[in-house]
């Protein structure tokens, strides 16, 4: 298995707060991605990231920012947590962007009450 | 926008049978396509990717793809139990920086 370790793997938190997740990588490869699973809309890009401190919006990136200061961390920030943002949150990584071979980590559960 | 259709399912299939798992594609210029699968409560993982019309096989998975009618599909012979699983169609552009997937198709093998 790819080296992803994802945290927290669950959280609960309340309307308005902010909230980081985490994706660490031990793989050392150039791409990490964002995605986030929900019922009927399948998995969709947030934010993605070709290297350190280059990254990019994804389809539904509004109310997402993310931060690369490191080739294997990839953190994922909610500035302000929403109902809506209650979802599965999946990282990804990928040592060349043209294969589109995705390797992903569990996946973080986070419920925004 | 780029759309990625893929039938919610459940499809259900006996033991033995062959599974066929279908997906249709909005955008013309999509170049690669990926099939993904995805057990309940775990993360995807790739299974096969195709870049040319016609068939590619790999043991007892066959992708099949027709860019002129924008459609590719999964076949899975002799099905196992252990296929039950959420199939999830993507499809690149160019750099497949932004891969997108469809909603995944639920397949349940019977014993």
């Amino acid at each position: 298995d790819a080296g992803i370790t994802q945290s927290p793997r669950h959280k609960v938190t309340e309307t308005g707060t902010p909230v980081t997740l985490r994706c660490h990588q031990t793989e050392n490869h150039r791409y990490m991605y964002w995605y986030r699973q929900d019922p009927g809309h399948g998995l969709r890009l947030i934010h993605y990231s070709y290297g350190v401190k280059d990254t990019d919006k994804g389809e539904v990136s509004d109310g997402y920012s993310v931060s690369r200061s490191k080739t294997e961390d990839f953190l994922l920030t909610l500035e302000s947590a929403t109902s809506s943002q209650t979802s599965v949150y999946f990282c990804a990584i990928s040592e060349d962007a043209n294969t589109g071979e995705l390797f992903f980590g569990e996946g973080s559960r986070l419920t925004v009450l | 926008q780029k759309e990625v259709e893929q039938n919610s399912g459940p499809l259900s299939v006996p033991e033995g049978a062959i599974a066929s798992l279908n997906c249709t594609y909005s955008d013309r210029g999509s170049q690669s396509f990926f099939w993904y699968r995805q057990y309940s409560g775990k993360s995807p993982e790739l299974i096969m990717f195709i870049y040319s019309n016609g068939d590619k096989e790999d043991g007892r998975f066959t992708a099949q793809l027709n860019k002129a009618s924008q459609y590719v599909s999964l076949l899975i012979r002799d099905s196992q139990p252990s296929d039950s699983a959420t199939y999830l169609c993507a499809v690149g552009v160019g750099s497949n920086y932004k891969l997108t997937f469809g909603k995944g198709t639920l397949l349940t093998v019977n014993p």
